[in-house]
C-alpha cells in the first residue's frame, strides 16, 4: 500500500521567493497536517485540514497557507522566503482529525539561500 | 500552552545494554500521549499512544509507561538497529499534537 507521499523531496531557493509542497495522503485518510522540523528540533505544527477545511493552525505567519483538495490531497504554500524558512516540511496523514496516530511522509527539504 | 521536554537530549549504550527514555509534559486536557521514532532523513514513525496514567503498551524491545507528568521509553537489551532519535509528542484539548525536541539514541556493537 501507498504510504504518503511528498513532492519534492529537495529544493533550494532564495529569499522573497515563494514555494509550493505537495502532498498525497495514504488512501481513505481525510485529514492531512503539516509540521515543519528545523534541524536538532522535534517537528512543530503548523497546518491541520480535515474534511478540507481547515481544523487548527499553529503559531506561524500569514506567509505560510495551506489548503487541502477533494480528492484529499493538499499543498503548503509559503511566500516571501526568509533564510529561517529552511527546514524539512512533513506532511502526515490520519483517520479522523482527532488522532495522534500520525503517518508521516518522508518531507520536503526546503534550502533557502 | 501545551510543553514536552525530553530527556536526555542523545544517548550512547552498548548492545544489550537496557536504558530508559524520559518525557516530562505538560497539556490542558490530555487526549493522548504518543511515541515515534525518526530515522535520519526520514518521516516520524508512529509505535505508541498511551491515554491515561499507568497505562503501558510494549512492542518487541520497548515499553512506554505514563504517569500524570511523564512519560518512559524503556529500552531492553537494544541492538545497533534500535538506533534512531524518539520523539515524545501530547496531544492537547486543541487536537493538535505538540513534540518534544527527541532523544537522539545509538547502540554500539
Amino acid at each position: 500500500d501507498a504510504g504518503v507521499t511528498q513532492s519534492p523531496t529537495h529544493l533550494i531557493k532564495t529569499r522573497g521567493q515563494q514555494v509550493t509542497l505537495r502532498c498525497s495522503p495514504i488512501s481513505g485518510h481525510k485529514s492531512v497536517s503539516w509540521y515543519q522540523q528545523v534541524l536538532g528540533q522535534g517537528p512543530q505544527f503548523i497546518f491541520q485540514y480535515y474534511e478540507k477545511e481547515e481544523r487548527g493552525r499553529g503559531n506561524f505567519p500569514d506567509r505560510f497557507s495551506a489548503r487541502q483538495f477533494p480528492n484529499y490531497s493538499s499543498e503548503l504554500n509559503v511566500n516571501a522566503l526568509l533564510l529561517g524558512d529552511s527546514a524539512l516540511y512533513l506532511c502526515a496523514s490520519s483517520l479522523g482529525q482527532h488522532t495522534g496516530e500520525l503517518f508521516f511522509g518522508e518531507g520536503s527539504r526546503l534550502t533557502v539561500l | 500552552e501545551d510543553q514536552v521536554t525530553q530527556s536526555p537530549e542523545a544517548l550512547r549504550l552498548q548492545e544489550g545494554e537496557s536504558s530508559s527514555l524520559n518525557c516530562s509534559y505538560t497539556v490542558s486536557g490530555l487526549r493522548g500521549l504518543f511515541w515515534y521514532r525518526q530515522d535520519p532523513g526520514k518521516g516520524p514513525e508512529f509505535l505508541f499512544t498511551l491515554y491515561s496514567a499507568g497505562e503501558e503498551k510494549e512492542k518487541e524491545r520497548l515499553k512506554a509507561t505514563l504517569t500524570k507528568k511523564e512519560s518512559f521509553l524503556h529500552i531492553t537489551a537494544p541492538k545497533p538497529e534500535d538506533s534512531a532519535t524518539y520523539l515524545c509528542a501530547v496531544e492537547g484539548r486543541y487536537s493538535t499534537l505538540t513534540f518534544g525536541k527527541g532523544t537522539m539514541l545509538l547502540v554500539s556493537p
